[in-house]
């Protein structure tokens, strides 16, 4: 299997644009999370799915911050319009059973 | 209220020598299982070994072991024979019901990490 795939590995934006990330899970795993990992705050749980159904979302930060997950091999996190302290490394991790499988990260600036 | 607590910022160890990364977590649930990561310097998150509440004993991984002492509440990291290869973050986690849904699901809880150096 590849293992979780996330793009972009970097992105870099101004402040005020639309960021889409995107990750593909590994397949037949049924939970998917989205971290954000900052110097400050270090790994923080925005939002989580199960069996692609949102489950607990009291990570994302504000509203400007989304996440979809239309299938089971797909979901996005949107943030609309990005700000400057935005900036982080943002991970997709995925779940069967026990541990979680994390992606390489995105990467993302804005400035 | 934080769930997971690695109180070591940074750690250094000499190289061949034993290191304990200490881990404390709260929680109320009789069912939760421990976790530690590591993310070397390229960023990758990568699972080294699992605790389940229920355990009678302690998990081992090769070179690596967990102190699991549950009246304590306390899921040490111990990695024997340090290799130069092992400076990297390291990470506790916990997964426990998430009672934002209700408790019929589970959500995976990081603590702030800290970051080993080993010295040849």
């Amino acid at each position: 299997d590849a293992g979780v795939i996330q793009s972009p590995r970097h992105e870099v934006t101004e402040m005020g644009q639309e960021v889409t990330l995107r990750c593909k899970p590994i397949s037949g795993h049924d939970y998917l999370f989205w971290y954000r990992q900052t110097m400050m705050r270090g790994l923080e749980l925005l939002i989580y799915f199960n069996n692609n159904v949102p489950i607990d979302d009291s990570g994302m930060p504000e509203d400007r911050f989304s996440a979809k997950m239309p299938n089971a091999s797909f979901s996005t996190l949107k943030i609309q319009p990005s700000e400057p302290r935005d900036s982080a490394v943002y991970f997709c991790a995925s779940r069967k059973d026990r541990e979680a499988f994390f992606g390489q990260g995105t990467r993302l600036t804005v400035v | 209220a934080q769930k997971i607590t690695q109180t070591q910022p940074g750690m250094f160890v000499q190289e061949k020598e034993a290191v304990t990364l200490d881990c404390t977590y709260d929680t109320s649930d009789q069912s939760y299982g421990l976790f530690w990561y590591k993310q070397p310097s390229s960023g990758e998150m990568i699972f080294l070994i699992y605790q389940g509440s229920y355990d009678e004993q302690n998990a081992t991984e090769g070179r690596y072991s967990l102190n699991f002492q549950k009246a304590r509440k306390s899921a040490n990291l111990v990695i024997s024979a340090s290799q130069l290869g092992d400076s990297a973050m390291y990470f506790c986690a916990m997964r426990e019901p998430s009672y934002f849904s209700g408790g019929s699901n589970y959500k995976l809880t990081f603590g702030k990490g800290t970051l080993l150096t080993v010295n040849p």
